[in-house]
């Protein structure tokens, strides 16, 4: 089984400063992982995915991840925000085991302040 | 291409009614999903299509039932709503089943029962 811990509920960050959003993982398998955002009442948008190539990830609007397999982590980055990066953010895991399950975290909040 | 569509955006039921939450894509993928979130939850599967005519329940099929008879369409039924089924639900799909393939979300049904 895999699961999947946002070790934050909330960030808060002002704009123009780093952004840091943590993710552990736990998997009996190689896993795949994502890290997705939601704009308030819109749908999930993929903002990168790691597949087990590079272990630094880049992905869209200037976000990037690092895969660690020995901390189990695959914490999300950006240098600067921006107060349009205000959003929910999903990390999720992905095995497969018959079909690919996709397992999500809780969910953070980033709040971005002028 | 519009991705993956839902319809509707917002709905009310009374308990005991019952309703379809449409879910079409124009991305030729064999894949389709359904997902709920809950309030401070990540996404949790309801149930999944490999192709027309096969389906599965995922991790939270109950009072759910799902039919796949093309390619792009995949309807998600609610028969004798129960104010647990209130809730946002999300349609996804993608291309192959693999854990490292991509979900494309589309932008949800926000549904209350009362």
């Amino acid at each position: 089984a895999q699961s999947v811990t946002q070790l934050d509920s909330h960030v808060s960050v002002s704009e123009g400063t780093p952004v840091l959003l943590r993710c552990n993982y736990s998997s009996s398998y190689s896993p795949s992982l994502f890290w997705y955002v939601q704009h308030p009442n819109k749908g999930l948008q993929l903002l990168l995915k790691y597949t087990s190539a590079a272990t630094l990830v880049k992905g869209i609007n200037g976000f990037e991840a690092e895969f660690k397999k020995s901390e189990t982590s695959f914490h999300l980055t950006k240098p600067s925000a921006h107060m349009s990066d205000a959003a929910e953010y999903f990390c999720v895991v992905s095995v497969l085991s018959g079909y690919s399950t996709l397992t999500f975290g809780k969910g953070t909040m980033l709040l971005v302040s002028p | 291409n519009a991705g993956v569509t839902q319809t509707p955006k917002f709905r009310i039921l009374k308990i005991g009614q019952s309703m379809t939450l449409q879910c079409t894509q124009d991305m030729n993928h064999n894949y389709m999903y359904w997902y709920r979130q809950d309030p401070g939850m990540g996404l949790k599967l309801i149930y999944y299509s490999v192709g027309a005519g096969i389906t599965d329940k995922g991790e939270v099929p109950n009072g759910y039932n799902v039919s796949r008879s093309t390619t792009e369409d995949f309807p998600l039924r609610l028969e004798l709503a129960a104010p647990s089924q209130t809730s946002v639900y999300f349609c996804a799909s993608s291309y192959q089943g693999s854990r490292t393939d991509t979900q494309y979300f589309g932008p949800g049904t926000r549904l209350t029962v009362l």
